[in-house]
């Protein structure tokens, strides 16, 4: 199956810095990425679309200047999380579909990040 | 608009005995519904997807899933749970907006006891 990948797998910060995430598509390219947010037992919170060579697509209720989004290539985009804070502590996972237009709308997910902001 | 219900949060079984996790769903339109297993601090692995070729639909490690229209339900099951089936499972369903968006439940942990 196609495989995604995320680096760093987890990072520790402080308070008020920046963390920036990617997530790329190894054997297959994505115009479509997908982020997410997980809380401990919790299930997966869809935050945005990111879309290659155009602005991402956020859910109600997310912030655009908090986790800016770039999708650079046709195999990476990145979630940056600007000047974070203890509450954005999370896994925060991508996944990607292998053929968003072509009636293909199976996921493939990286392995998550581990964010802790001290 | 979407929606996806997991009745059960925690699921407990015995090694060897069967397993049955249920999820029941909303769309406007034909849906793809999937099923997806979470190994703790891992990324979500493809169990299996129902595509409206057949209503029963079989997937990995010996886990399958019964399209039912009818009830709006599309439930997991296994003959036999194994000590390494432990984990979470995801019932999501997929709807286009421009591209398919995934919906997902809130999950369902599987207890196996030995």
């Amino acid at each position: 199956g196609a495989v995604v990948s995320q680096h760093p797998s987890w990072v520790i910060c402080k308070s008020g810095t920046s963390v920036k995430i990617e997530c790329r598509s190894l054997d297959f390219q994505a115009t479509t990425m997908f982020w997410y947010r997980q809380f401990p037992k919790q299930s997966l919170m869809l935050m945005a679309t990111s879309n290659e060579g155009s602005k991402a697509t956020y859910e109600q209720g997310v912030e655009k200047d908090k986790f800016l989004i770039n999708h650079a290539s046709l195999t990476l985009s990145t979630l940056t999380v600007t000047s974070a804070h203890p509450e954005d502590s999370s896994f925060y996972i991508c996944s990607a579909p292998t053929d968003p237009t072509g009636g293909t709308d199976t996921q493939y997910f990286g392995p998550g990040t581990r964010l802790t902001v001290l | 608009a979407q929606s996806v219900t997991q009745l059960d949060s925690h699921v407990s079984v015995s090694e060897g005995t069967p397993v049955l996790l249920r999820c029941n769903y909303s769309s406007s339109y034909s849906p793809s519904l999937f099923w997806y297993v979470q190994h703790p601090n891992k990324g979500l692995q493809l169990l299996l997807k129902y595509t409206s070729a057949a209503t029963l639909v079989k997937g990995i490690n010996g886990f399958e899933a019964e399209f039912k229209k009818s009830e709006t339900s599309f439930h997991l099951t296994k003959p036999s749970a194994h000590m390494s089936d432990a984990a979470e499972y995801f019932c999501v369903v997929s709807e286009w907006r421009g591209s398919y968006i995934p919906t997902f439940g809130r999950g369902t942990s599987l207890i196996v006891h030995p």
